[in-house]
């Protein structure tokens, strides 16, 4: 099993540039999250899904959008990139089955930088 | 969610226990008590949570106060790997189990 893997590792975009990132996972997990991660910060959620065809915001949602079309997916979009947006990204799930429903699962990240 | 209070940075022999402080002051009955950790560049990793018991994993051992206002996260024997930043998360069981990450405390574990 993979996980949770996403695509792409890395990125550099122009600003007003547009692009996805695509979070895949295996696990059967309902919930998945997208986080960004700033230099020598913590975590910041940005947005987060409970399931198939649901979407809700995080801490920190302008500039981004998300869709979860299929279990399996979360995708991130940034339609028109800023240099704020410099950050490396976070994708996670969250399952359910066996008290697991506390353990949240990173994928291993994709970093992107806005010129 | 209750604000947690971590030391910003720590270091530790390698071998040796590691005990990483975290004070949840604020903290309310219905909430928990996670630690992750995060390896240089990596996405974060689950250690280990608790409510009101002392709880142990493979992995680590948590300590939480009679009053739940402090907690400890200790790793028995720590080796090189266990160089990270490590988070405490107080988190109220809920729809959307979302985490609120802080600065978390970076240990370093020396040879």
């Amino acid at each position: 099993n993979a996980g949770v893997t996403q695509t792409p590792k890395f990125r550099v975009l122009k600003t007003g540039q547009s692009m996805t990132l695509l979070c895949a996972q295996d696990m059967n997990h309902e919930y998945m999250y997208w986080y960004r991660q700033d230099p020598g910060m913590g975590l910041r959620l940005i947005h987060y899904s409970v399931g198939e065809g649901t979407t809700a915001k995080g801490e920190v949602p302008d500039g981004y959008n998300v869709s979860r079309l299929k279990k399996q997916n979360f995708l991130l979009g940034l339609e028109s990139a800023a240099p704020s947006q410099t950050s490396v990204y976070f994708c996670a799930t969250n399952g359910l089955a066996g008290g697991q429903w506390g353990e949240q699962f990173f994928g291993p990240g994709t970093r992107l930088t806005v010129l | 969610d209750a604000k947690t209070t971590q030391p910003t940075s720590m270091d530790c022999a390698e071998g040796r226990a590691a005990n990483l402080p975290c004070n949840h002051s604020t903290i309310s009955g219905n909430e928990y008590v996670y630690w992750y950790r995060q390896i240089h560049s990596q996405g974060p990793q689950y250690i280990i949570h608790g409510l009101k018991n002392n709880e142990t994993n493979e992995m680590a051992s948590l300590i939480i106060t009679e009053d739940r206002k402090s907690s400890t996260l200790i790793l028995p024997h720590a080796t090189l790997r266990d160089t990270a930043v490590y988070y405490c998360i107080v988190r109220e069981r809920s729809n959307d189990y979302k985490l609120s990450f802080g600065a978390g405390t970076t240990v370093t574990v020396r040879a």
